[in-house]
Protein backbone atom coordinates (compact mmCIF):
# COMPACT_ATOMS: atom_id res chain seq x y z
CA UNK A 1 0.00 0.00 0.00
CA UNK A 2 3.33 2.30 0.54
CA UNK A 3 4.24 1.67 -2.99
CA UNK A 4 3.97 4.13 -5.82
CA UNK A 5 4.45 3.26 -9.33
CA UNK A 6 5.71 4.94 -11.97
CA UNK A 7 6.04 4.81 -15.82
CA UNK A 8 7.79 4.65 -18.48
CA UNK A 9 11.01 3.38 -17.48
CA UNK A 10 12.47 5.49 -20.12
CA UNK A 11 11.54 7.85 -22.42
CA UNK A 12 12.86 9.43 -25.93
CA UNK A 13 10.95 12.72 -27.16
CA UNK A 14 11.72 14.98 -30.24
CA UNK A 15 12.73 18.28 -29.05
CA UNK A 16 9.42 20.36 -29.09
CA UNK A 17 7.60 17.35 -28.12
CA UNK A 18 5.50 16.49 -25.00
CA UNK A 19 6.54 13.96 -22.64
CA UNK A 20 4.32 12.51 -20.41
CA UNK A 21 4.79 10.69 -17.34
CA UNK A 22 2.69 8.20 -15.31
CA UNK A 23 2.64 7.74 -11.55
CA UNK A 24 -0.31 5.54 -9.63
CA UNK A 25 -0.45 5.45 -5.87
CA UNK A 26 -2.71 3.20 -3.40
CA UNK A 27 -2.48 5.08 0.03
CA UNK A 28 -5.31 7.46 0.22
CA UNK A 29 -3.21 8.89 3.09
CA UNK A 30 -0.46 10.30 0.83
CA UNK A 31 -1.67 14.54 0.66
CA UNK A 32 1.52 16.07 -1.02
CA UNK A 33 2.69 14.54 -4.78
CA UNK A 34 6.02 16.31 -5.74
CA UNK A 35 7.91 15.76 -8.82
CA UNK A 36 12.36 15.68 -8.85
CA UNK A 37 14.38 15.98 -11.42
CA UNK A 38 17.44 14.57 -10.94
CA UNK A 39 20.52 15.07 -13.32
CA UNK A 40 23.72 12.64 -13.63
CA UNK A 41 25.97 13.69 -10.69
CA UNK A 42 23.70 15.46 -8.76
CA UNK A 43 20.82 14.93 -5.88
CA UNK A 44 17.18 15.09 -6.61
CA UNK A 45 15.35 19.00 -7.08
CA UNK A 46 11.96 19.46 -6.59
CA UNK A 47 10.63 20.24 -9.85
CA UNK A 48 6.53 20.93 -8.96
CA UNK A 49 4.61 19.50 -6.72
CA UNK A 50 0.28 19.18 -6.14
CA UNK A 51 -1.93 18.77 -3.43
CA UNK A 52 -4.74 16.59 -3.68
CA UNK A 53 -7.54 19.11 -3.16
CA UNK A 54 -6.97 20.25 -6.92
CA UNK A 55 -6.70 18.68 -10.40
CA UNK A 56 -4.08 20.75 -11.96
CA UNK A 57 -0.39 23.18 -11.34
CA UNK A 58 1.00 24.46 -14.52
CA UNK A 59 4.34 26.39 -13.66
CA UNK A 60 6.08 27.55 -17.20
CA UNK A 61 6.15 24.51 -19.23
CA UNK A 62 5.81 21.73 -16.40
CA UNK A 63 2.12 20.69 -15.25
CA UNK A 64 1.12 18.03 -13.12
CA UNK A 65 -2.81 16.08 -13.59
CA UNK A 66 -4.10 15.16 -10.73
CA UNK A 67 -7.07 12.35 -10.55
CA UNK A 68 -7.80 11.63 -7.10
CA UNK A 69 -10.54 9.12 -8.11
CA UNK A 70 -8.41 7.14 -10.29
CA UNK A 71 -5.40 7.93 -7.38
CA UNK A 72 -3.47 9.06 -10.15
CA UNK A 73 -1.24 11.74 -11.27
CA UNK A 74 1.11 12.69 -14.45
CA UNK A 75 4.11 15.21 -15.33
CA UNK A 76 3.44 16.53 -18.23
CA UNK A 77 6.43 18.58 -19.95
CA UNK A 78 5.41 21.00 -22.84
CA UNK A 79 8.04 22.07 -25.85
CA UNK A 80 10.75 19.36 -24.40
CA UNK A 81 14.41 20.74 -24.65
CA UNK A 82 17.68 18.55 -25.31
CA UNK A 83 18.14 20.35 -21.66
CA UNK A 84 15.10 18.98 -19.77
CA UNK A 85 16.93 15.68 -20.37
CA UNK A 86 17.29 13.50 -16.95
CA UNK A 87 15.52 11.35 -14.21
CA UNK A 88 12.25 12.05 -13.28
CA UNK A 89 10.78 10.90 -10.00
CA UNK A 90 7.37 11.08 -8.60
CA UNK A 91 6.82 10.92 -4.65
CA UNK A 92 3.75 11.24 -2.06
CA UNK A 93 3.66 11.98 1.16
CA UNK A 94 1.60 11.93 4.23
CA UNK A 95 1.73 15.34 6.18
CA UNK A 96 5.57 16.08 4.42
CA UNK A 97 6.88 12.90 6.25
CA UNK A 98 7.02 9.57 4.79
CA UNK A 99 8.29 10.20 1.41
CA UNK A 100 7.81 7.17 -0.73
CA UNK A 101 9.54 7.33 -4.55
CA UNK A 102 8.52 5.97 -7.68
CA UNK A 103 11.34 3.87 -9.50
CA UNK A 104 12.11 6.96 -11.85
CA UNK A 105 11.98 7.49 -15.45
CA UNK A 106 14.78 8.22 -17.68
CA UNK A 107 14.09 11.08 -19.93
CA UNK A 108 16.04 11.54 -22.99
CA UNK A 109 15.13 14.74 -25.30
CA UNK A 110 16.69 14.56 -28.85
CA UNK A 111 17.96 17.66 -30.71
CA UNK B 1 19.76 29.03 -0.85
CA UNK B 2 19.12 25.67 1.08
CA UNK B 3 22.21 24.16 1.32
CA UNK B 4 22.55 20.09 1.73
CA UNK B 5 26.21 18.37 1.94
CA UNK B 6 27.81 14.92 2.38
CA UNK B 7 30.97 14.40 3.32
CA UNK B 8 32.30 12.39 0.48
CA UNK B 9 31.21 11.75 -3.14
CA UNK B 10 32.92 9.02 -3.56
CA UNK B 11 34.03 6.12 -1.02
CA UNK B 12 35.30 2.64 -1.95
CA UNK B 13 35.32 -0.14 1.32
CA UNK B 14 36.22 -3.73 2.12
CA UNK B 15 33.77 -5.94 3.85
CA UNK B 16 33.12 -5.79 7.22
CA UNK B 17 34.05 -2.21 7.83
CA UNK B 18 32.63 0.18 9.66
CA UNK B 19 31.57 3.24 7.34
CA UNK B 20 30.23 6.11 8.73
CA UNK B 21 28.31 8.51 6.01
CA UNK B 22 27.96 11.96 7.11
CA UNK B 23 25.55 14.99 6.16
CA UNK B 24 25.34 18.56 7.24
CA UNK B 25 22.55 21.14 6.58
CA UNK B 26 22.52 24.50 6.77
CA UNK B 27 18.58 25.82 7.15
CA UNK B 28 17.73 24.45 10.72
CA UNK B 29 15.36 22.36 9.09
CA UNK B 30 14.02 19.80 11.79
CA UNK B 31 13.89 16.56 9.28
CA UNK B 32 16.14 15.01 7.68
CA UNK B 33 16.26 11.77 5.16
CA UNK B 34 18.78 8.91 4.59
CA UNK B 35 17.75 7.20 1.36
CA UNK B 36 19.85 4.40 -0.83
CA UNK B 37 18.93 5.03 -4.92
CA UNK B 38 19.62 1.76 -7.28
CA UNK B 39 18.95 1.76 -10.79
CA UNK B 40 15.13 0.70 -11.42
CA UNK B 41 14.32 1.20 -7.32
CA UNK B 42 14.10 4.64 -7.64
CA UNK B 43 14.66 6.23 -3.61
CA UNK B 44 14.40 3.69 -0.79
CA UNK B 45 14.39 5.46 2.69
CA UNK B 46 16.54 3.96 5.01
CA UNK B 47 16.13 6.55 8.69
CA UNK B 48 14.82 9.54 9.22
CA UNK B 49 14.90 12.09 12.44
CA UNK B 50 12.20 14.69 13.19
CA UNK B 51 14.57 16.24 16.23
CA UNK B 52 17.45 16.04 17.78
CA UNK B 53 18.80 12.58 18.71
CA UNK B 54 15.15 10.84 17.51
CA UNK B 55 15.03 8.60 15.19
CA UNK B 56 12.57 6.56 13.06
CA UNK B 57 13.34 3.19 10.45
CA UNK B 58 12.07 4.00 7.46
CA UNK B 59 11.27 0.83 4.95
CA UNK B 60 15.08 -0.72 4.72
CA UNK B 61 16.71 0.24 7.96
CA UNK B 62 18.67 -3.46 8.39
CA UNK B 63 22.24 -3.03 8.42
CA UNK B 64 21.87 0.34 8.96
CA UNK B 65 21.99 2.72 11.62
CA UNK B 66 21.71 6.33 12.65
CA UNK B 67 22.67 9.31 14.64
CA UNK B 68 21.52 12.97 15.30
CA UNK B 69 23.63 14.69 18.01
CA UNK B 70 23.53 18.27 16.22
CA UNK B 71 20.02 19.32 14.47
CA UNK B 72 22.22 20.12 11.29
CA UNK B 73 24.32 17.30 11.15
CA UNK B 74 22.32 13.20 10.61
CA UNK B 75 24.72 10.51 10.20
CA UNK B 76 24.31 7.09 8.75
CA UNK B 77 26.16 4.14 9.61
CA UNK B 78 27.03 0.50 8.25
CA UNK B 79 28.34 -1.53 11.17
CA UNK B 80 29.73 -4.03 9.14
CA UNK B 81 29.45 -3.10 5.47
CA UNK B 82 28.43 -5.86 2.49
CA UNK B 83 28.73 -5.99 -0.92
CA UNK B 84 25.17 -5.92 -1.17
CA UNK B 85 25.20 -2.43 0.33
CA UNK B 86 26.75 -1.15 -2.23
CA UNK B 87 25.10 2.07 -3.86
CA UNK B 88 24.64 5.42 -3.97
CA UNK B 89 23.51 7.20 -0.69
CA UNK B 90 21.07 10.39 -0.67
CA UNK B 91 20.49 12.69 2.53
CA UNK B 92 18.09 15.38 2.65
CA UNK B 93 16.54 17.49 4.75
CA UNK B 94 12.98 19.54 5.15
CA UNK B 95 11.18 22.23 7.36
CA UNK B 96 7.57 21.33 5.57
CA UNK B 97 6.48 19.79 2.69
CA UNK B 98 9.97 20.18 0.30
CA UNK B 99 12.61 17.58 0.20
CA UNK B 100 16.32 19.05 -0.31
CA UNK B 101 18.85 16.43 -1.17
CA UNK B 102 22.84 16.98 -1.23
CA UNK B 103 24.85 15.39 -3.93
CA UNK B 104 24.94 11.91 -3.13
CA UNK B 105 27.69 9.74 -1.75
CA UNK B 106 28.82 6.30 -4.27
CA UNK B 107 29.51 3.94 -2.21
CA UNK B 108 31.51 1.17 -3.50
CA UNK B 109 32.31 -1.97 -0.87
CA UNK B 110 34.53 -4.60 -2.12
Amino acid sequence: QQQVKQSPQSLIVQKGGISIINCAYENTAFDYFPWYQQFPGKGPALLIAIRPDVSEKKEGRFTISFNKSAKQFSLHIMDSQPGDSATYFCAASNYGQNFVFGPGTRLSVLP
Amino acid sequence: DVKVTQSSRYLVKRTGEKVFLECVQDMDHENMFWYRQDPGLGLRLIYFSYDVKMKEKGDIPEGYSVSREKKERFSLILESASTNQTSMYLCASSRQFTQYFGPGTRLTVL
